[in-house]
């Protein structure tokens, strides 16, 4: 079965501090892969993605992804961390073999940012 | 530029009763979603539509109806609800450019619904 794993439910680093929020995938053939950022009360809103090229994708707020194919995982990473940037992270992916078709979402990692 | 609107953004139901949630876009994206987002489930796929008139089965479509008579609405209806259904539900649209696969999906706000 086709899946989105993040290890963590939660995630704490101090403001200033790196931080890398986990996600590994389960999917056939080479998936297309994205995070989404959810803060309370909101939508979804997208921030990055991969989809082929480059192992290290750049999006929004100052995210970056990192693809590692053989470690089949996709890790949200940002060098210096907000606490504006506390909010939950959702990994997700979808099989580049179905176009248009729906994202499987991991089950979120929650970021807590301490000042 | 509103682009995707859901309504009502909380509803309080009894059991039993029907129930529409409505979902609106604005940039003529080919692709809609209804998701549900329950804590420890993350978000699951409830029904799809890849044009006006062709809608298709997601993971938890049971107890749920949708239509879409109009590429910009897709309304998501409980027709008898049940205490499972409470759940905050998210509307999604995405441009399918044929080849580009990797097409991104925009969320709505999301509707919370409470079944008592």
């Amino acid at each position: 079965a086709q899946s989105v794993a993040q290890p963590e439910d939660q995630v704490n680093v101090a403001e200033g501090n790196p931080l890398t929020v986990k996600c590994t995938y389960s999917v056939s053939g080479n998936p297309y892969l994205f995070w989404y950022v959810q803060y309370p009360n909101r939508g979804l809103q997208f921030l990055l993605k991969y989809i082929t090229g480059d192992n290290l994708v750049k999006g929004s707020y100052g995210f970056e992804a990192e693809f590692n194919k053989s470690q089949t995982s996709f890790h949200l990473k940002k060098p210096s961390a907000l606490v504006s940037d506390s909010a939950l992270y959702f990994c997700a992916v979808r099989p580049n073999n179905q176009a248009g078709t729906a994202l499987i979402f991991g089950k979120g990692t929650t970021l807590s940012v301490s000042s | 530029d509103a682009g995707i609107t859901q309504s009502p953004r909380y509803k309080i139901t009894e059991t039993g009763r029907q129930v529409t949630l409505m979902c609106h876009q604005t940039w003529s994206h080919s692709y809609m979603f209804w998701y549900r987002q329950d804590l420890g489930h993350g978000l699951r796929l409830i029904y799809y539509s890849a044009a006006a008139d062709i809608t298709d089965k997601g993971e938890v479509p049971d107890g749920y109806v949708v239509s879409r008579s109009k590429t910009e609405n897709f309304p998501l209806t409980l027709e008898s609800a049940t205490r499972s259904q409470t759940s905050v539900y998210f509307c999604a649209s995405s441009e399918s450019r044929g080849g580009a696969r990797g097409d991104t999906q925009y969320f709505g706000p999301g509707t919370r619904l409470t079944v008592l």
